[in-house]
């Protein structure tokens, strides 16, 4: 069982701040780092994968970066915006599996 | 959207019944993944199928299985539930790479009661 966790479990940002957080996984047998960002009642949807040790990815104003070496990655979000409300999921692919994390969720405050 | 589909959405079964969970897989891809998502975890990864096969395979009980047809759709089937088996059903398309992105459906919730 790989062990992949992600902090904090949820975090509450006001509307125009900026905000980031964790995912943390083993660091040997690494191929590929996955981000997805999940509103209930939704399907995943997927933002990053990652795969380079110093990888770093943007979409609008989110953004991942990735060290494979220390066995981490953060994502930002830049200027929260309420639709940004939902959970981020990181997930490890060593395999043909993903390894979730539980989430961060993310509640952005007007 | 993903393209991807599944259904039913909802489900209720009692202990020790049978149900069959199924996805339609976006256009293209020939991987179909299945996870199971419990209330405040991550999804757990159920098992995997590649062209009609089973290609890898969770910590999960064998009264968990699956099918992949030749138009890549796949079912879940469990047997025998459990209550512990009320949960999400998520299933995901894709190319058999690892860095290929699995497109998820919107998932199947189950309750047994």
């Amino acid at each position: 069982i790989l062990n992949v966790e992600q902090s904090p479990q949820s975090l509450h940002v006001q509307e125009g701040d900026s905000t980031n957080f964790t995912c943390s996984f083993p660091s040997s047998n690494f191929y590929a780092l996955h981000w997805y960002r999940w509103e209930t009642a939704k399907s995943p949807e997927a933002l990053f994968v990652m795969t380079l040790n110093g990888d770093e990815k943007k979409k609008g104003r989110i953004s991942a970066t990735l060290n494979t070496k220390e066995g981490y990655s953060y994502l930002y979000i830049k200027g929260s915006q309420p639709e940004d409300s939902a959970t981020y999921l990181c997930a490890f692919n060593s395999d043909y599996k993903l390894s979730f994390g539980a989430g961060t969720t993310v509640t952005v405050r007007a | 959207e993903t393209g991807v589909t599944q259904s039913p959405t909802h489900l209720i079964k009692t202990r020790g019944q049978q149900v069959t969970l199924r996805c339609s897989s976006q256009s293209g891809h020939n991987t179909v993944s299945w996870y199971q998502q419990a209330l405040g975890q991550g999804p757990q990864f159920i098992f995997q199928y590649y062209r009609e096969e089973e290609n890898g395979r969770g910590n999960f009980p064998p009264r968990f299985s699956g099918l992949q047809f030749p138009n890549y759709s796949s079912e879940l089937n469990v047997n025998a539930l459990e209550l512990d088996d009320s949960a999400l059903y998520l299933c995901a398309s894709s190319f058999l790479n690892r860095e290929e992105t699995q497109y998820f459906g919107p998932g199947t919730r189950l309750l047994v009661l």
